[in-house]
C-alpha cells in the first residue's frame, strides 16, 4: 500500500481565500484523523472519522473550518475564509480499530501558508 | 483526562553513544503509551507502544521503553545512536476517551 496520501503538499494563499486539503487513507483503515501542527501548540487533534462519520470534531477550531468523508477512501479539509494564524502543518491519519491502539499511519502533511 | 510530559524540549548526543528521551505521564485510566518519531517534513511514525503486557517495551531501529507505573515514567532509550536517529519524537498516552495526547516532543541532534 502507498500509505496514507495528502495535497497538496504545499499550499500558499492569500488571507480570505478558500483552502481545500486531501487526504487518501490507507485502505481498510477504518479511522480517520485530521491534525494541526504548529510550534506554538504542538500536534492538535482537530476531528475524527469512524466509517466516514464524524465523532469528535471538538478540535476544529471555528466555523471557519469544516471536514467531510464522503467514503472510505477520500476526506476534505476546507477552511473558508483563511486567515494567516491557520498557517500550519496539516496531517491526515488513519487506523483500523480506533485511536487506543496507538497505532495512527501518518500522511506527511500539507503546509498551509496564509499570507 | 490524559497527559505526557516531555522533560526534554531538546537532546544531543554523539555517534554511538546512548539516547535517553524522558517521559511522563498522567492518565485517570491504564493507561496505553506510545513514542513516535517525526523526521523532517515527513509525518509521524510509530516506535513503539505499551498496552498493558511487559513493562519493557521493544520498538523499531533498535529503540525499547521501560513503562514504569510508580514512577509513572515511560523513557525512551537506544543503546548507540546513529546519524538516522536525528529527529523529533513524541511521547504519547491514549486514555479513555479514545483520543492520543500527544507531548511537546523532544528534538534529538546526533553528533559525528
Amino acid at each position: 500500500d502507498a500509505g496514507v496520501i495528502q495535497s497538496p503538499r504545499h499550499e500558499v494563499t492569500e488571507m480570505g481565500q478558500e483552502v481545500t486539503l486531501r487526504c487518501k487513507p490507507i485502505s481498510g483503515h477504518d479511522y480517520l484523523f485530521w491534525y494541526r501542527q504548529t510550534m506554538m501548540r504542538g500536534l492538535e487533534l482537530l476531528i475524527y472519522f469512524n466509517n466516514n462519520v464524524p465523532i469528535d470534531d471538538s478540535g476544529m477550531p471555528e466555523d471557519r473550518f469544516s471536514a467531510k468523508m464522503p467514503n472510505a477512501s477520500f476526506s476534505t479539509l476546507k477552511i473558508q475564509p483563511s486567515e494567516p494564524r491557520d498557517s500550519a502543518v496539516y496531517f491526515c491519519a488513519s487506523s483500523f480499530g480506533g485511536p487506543n491502539t496507538g497505532e495512527l499511519f501518518f500522511g506527511e502533511g500539507s503546509r498551509l501558508t496564509v499570507l | 483526562a490524559q497527559s505526557v510530559t516531555q522533560l526534554d524540549s531538546h537532546v544531543s548526543v554523539s555517534e554511538g553513544t546512548p539516547v535517553l528521551l524522558r517521559c511522563n505521564y498522567s492518565s485517570s485510566y491504564s493507561p496505553s503509551l506510545f513514542w513516535y518519531v517525526q523526521h523532517p517534513n515527513k509525518g509521524l511514525q510509530l516506535l513503539l507502544k505499551y498496552t498493558s503486557a511487559a513493562t519493557l517495551v521493544k520498538g523499531i531501529n533498535g529503540f525499547e521503553a521501560e513503562f514504569k507505573k510508580s514512577e509513572t515514567s515511560f523513557h525512551l532509550t537506544k543503546p548507540s545512536a546513529h546519524m538516522s536517529d536525528a529527529a523529533e519524537y513524541f511521547c504519547v498516552v491514549s486514555g479513555g476517551d479514545y483520543k492520543l495526547s500527544f507531548g511537546a516532543g523532544t528534538t534529538v541532534t546526533v553528533r559525528a
